[in-house]
């Protein structure tokens, strides 16, 4: 199963953009690559994924590198409802089998 | 529309007993993907089940079992517990392939 690789941790200031790095060297060409963010107490949240093309919704960009061994999570200005450990993680064709969340990335956001 | 719904939200078991948990996907979701996650961990995929068929197994064994029901909720059993099996599990629910999970609060787990 592919796996990727994050920061254990990172800090932002408040309304300040975010850049979150995920390293995913073995992705296969049929790897969706999808962002989850879990804030404390409470189960994982979606934020975004993509396949090649960069991709924006409401909450952030994703940015992939074009031959797809890495990606960037981007938080245009974080705020403090936005700490949070957040996942990069790889699905087979976008189905989630066999998925592996790894230890992700906690972001601290300083006021 | 209502949420992904687990229950309970916590159970004490001791060693070698059995328990189940529950999971209501959302509406209109036909998949449903249960994880444990460890204290300090990430969520770890135990298996899936799409249309009431297993579609995808982690690395867990025999003993953890599931079900989903035509309504797509579902069922997460584990036999003989040991004390790792201590943690949150989370049900997670999708109605197809490429779109986004929804989780639900999760059941934490003690094994005593």
């Amino acid at each position: 199963d592919a796996k990727t690789t994050q920061p254990n941790s990172m800090e932002s200031n408040e309304e300040e953009p975010v850049h979150l790095p995920c390293n995913h060297s073995t992705i296969s060409g049929t790897d969706y690559i999808h962002w989850y963010r879990q804030l404390p107490s409470q189960g994982p949240e979606y934020v975004i994924h993509g396949l090649t093309s960069n991709v924006n919704n409401r909450m952030a960009s994703l940015a992939i590198a074009e031959d797809r061994k890495s990606s960037t999570l981007i938080l245009h200005r974080a705020t403090l409802r936005d700490a949070a450990v957040y996942y990069c993680i790889l699905s087979l064709s976008g189905g989630y089998q066999k998925v592996t969340f790894g230890t992700g990335t906690k972001l601290q956001v300083i006021p | 529309e209502t949420g992904v719904t687990q229950s309970p939200t916590h159970l004490i078991k001791t060693r070698g007993q059995q328990v189940t948990l529950r999971c209501s996907s959302q509406s209109g979701h036909n998949t449903v993907s249960w994880y444990q996650q460890a204290l300090g961990q990430g969520p770890q995929f135990i298996f899936q089940y799409y249309r009431e068929e297993e579609n995808g197994r982690g690395n867990f064994p025999p003993r953890f079992s599931g079900l989903q029901f035509p309504n797509y909720s579902s069922e997460l059993n584990v036999n003989a517990l040991e004390l790792d099996d201590s943690a949150l599990y989370l049900c997670a629910s999708s109605s197809g392939q490429g779109n986004e999970q929804f989780f639900g609060p999760g059941t934490r787990l003690t094994v005593l």
